[in-house]
């Protein structure tokens, strides 16, 4: 069964570096998504992306993040600056269509700030 | 008021036991809904899709009102595999088809 990758799986920063959070989506899937979740707190939508342009972003997704299709298999999340708060598990997801379309998500990269 | 509310729990059973979960959202744009189920430190995964009409698959059985804006998930004999955490999920879809999770149920099923 076709799935969505992340890599890495963990990773541990220095506060005010950049880091970027790489993902593979299913193949032929055509919508990307980013959500976070910090321990112990529910999933949050970071940014939604569709034929390279970012469709819809939350107010966490602020100038410190971007997103990007760099190829036509890898989405990349970016964090410029990372702050403590940025510790949290970083979902990506994939889906065909839009509406009414399940989304599949990876397994997540766990980003620990320091 | 959040978006989506859940009971946290968490919910105990013997197996074999039938259990109920709630869930509520505000948003009255809200299209699409689904039941997501989370296990410890891993990613959410579809559960099912839930219709106007109510559906069921296996032991789940899930059923929207939109009038109360009330979504339920009912598990039938509940067994130990099934102990997660269980999201409520909402979408309005549009431009961007964001999801809206609740903070989830969790279900511990015991022998």
């Amino acid at each position: 069964e076709p799935e969505v990758t992340q890599t890495p799986s963990h990773q541990v920063t220095q506060m005010g570096q950049e880091v970027i959070l790489r993902c593979v989506p299913i193949s032929n899937h055509l919508y990307f998504y980013w959500y976070r979740q910090i321990l112990g707190q529910k999933v949050e939508f970071l940014v939604s992306f569709y034929n390279n342009e970012i469709s819809e972003k939350s107010e966490i997704f602020d100038d410190q993040f971007s997103v990007e299709r760099p190829d036509g298999s890898n989405f990349t999340l970016k964090i410029r600056s990372t702050k403590l708060e940025d510790s949290a598990m970083y979902f990506c997801a994939s889906s065909l269509y839009q509406s009414q379309e399940t989304q599949y998500f990876g397994p997540g990269t766990r980003l620990l700030v320091l | 008021r959040k978006e989506v509310e859940q009971d946290p729990g968490p919910f105990n059973v013997p197996e074999g036991a039938t259990v109920a979960f709630n869930c509520t959202y505000s948003n009255s744009a809200s299209q699409s809904f689904f039941w997501y189920r989370q296990d410890c430190r891993k990613e959410p995964k579809l559960l099912m899709s839930v219709y106007s009409s109510g559906n069921e698959d296996g032991r789940f059985t899930a059923q929207l009102n939109r009038a109360s804006q009330y979504i339920s998930l009912l598990i039938r004999d509940s067994k130990l595999s099934d102990s997660a955490t269980y999201l409520c999920v909402s979408s309005t879809g549009g431009g961007g088809n964001k999801l809206t999770f609740g903070t989830g149920t969790q279900l511990k099923v015991e022998l």
